[in-house]
């Protein structure tokens, strides 16, 4: 079965330091893999998607992530943390169903991003 | 592109009555749109999952009967909460994945801004 874990439920950085959301995955088949970012009370935001292209993916924002198949990882990355990228961050991977006949998306438990001044 | 437009974004009502909520897509076609539910400093909880046309699949412990999905159009999908209770107070989001069939897996989420529901 497909699952993410998110290693850490906080991380908090200096702004102008580096950022490391880490991400785990598990799955049957090639996944896909996507970040998002949630501030309070919005909805999600895709940051960027893995899809078996290119295993360094870049995204909006000056995030990017890395796939890295031996180690099961997708972690996202930023090299100076700016005081607006405080925020929730999700690891999500995608679960087919017979069910419903469609793609479903698991997500991990989240990680709050917070950056000191 | 690939807006999900999501309405109302706050909603107060009282309890026994019911409230339905809007997800449209504005600027592409969503076969397949999801509805979370997510409590306060969680993750997002899949509670269905609704495919234009047909009825919407639920996830294991929710209640069909209670959170009604329509998806009647390639824009729209509503959930209405039915005879809500305190405990149905909650954040509510909907996504939508453009592309049909053939993008699959590929095809990112585009959330709403949610909806905060409270019942009292």
């Amino acid at each position: 079965a497909q699952s993410v874990t998110q290693l850490d439920s906080h991380v908090s950085v200096s702004e102008g330091t580096p950022v490391l959301l880490r991400c785990n995955y598990s799955s049957s088949y090639s996944p896909s893999l996507f970040w998002y970012v949630q501030h309070p009370n919005k909805g999600l935001q895709l940051l960027l998607k893995y899809t078996s292209a290119a295993t360094l993916v870049k995204g909006i924002n000056g995030f990017e992530a890395e796939f890295k198949k031996s180690e099961t990882s997708f972690h996202l990355t930023k090299p100076s943390a700016h005081m607006s990228d405080a925020a929730e961050y999700f690891c999500v991977v995608t679960l087919f169903t017979t069910t419903s006949g469609t793609y479903k998306y698991i997500f991990g438990t989240g990680t709050r991003l917070k950056v000191l001044a | 592109g690939a807006v999900v437009s999501q309405h109302p974004s706050r909603v107060i009502c009282k309890s026994g009555t019911s409230v339905k909520i809007e997800c449209r897509s504005l600027d592409f076609q969503a076969t397949t749109m999801f509805w979370y539910r997510q409590f306060p400093k969680q993750s997002l909880m899949l509670m269905a999952t609704s495919n234009e046309g047909s009825k919407a699949t639920y996830e294991q412990g929710v209640e069909k009967d209670k959170f009604l999905i329509n998806h009647a159009s390639l824009t729209l999908s509503t959930l209405t909460v039915t005879s809500a209770h305190p405990e149905d107070s909650s954040f509510y989001i909907c996504s939508a994945r453009d592309g049909g069939w053939v993008r699959g897996r590929n095809s990112p989420l585009h959330f709403g801004n949610g909806t905060r529901l409270t019942v009292t």
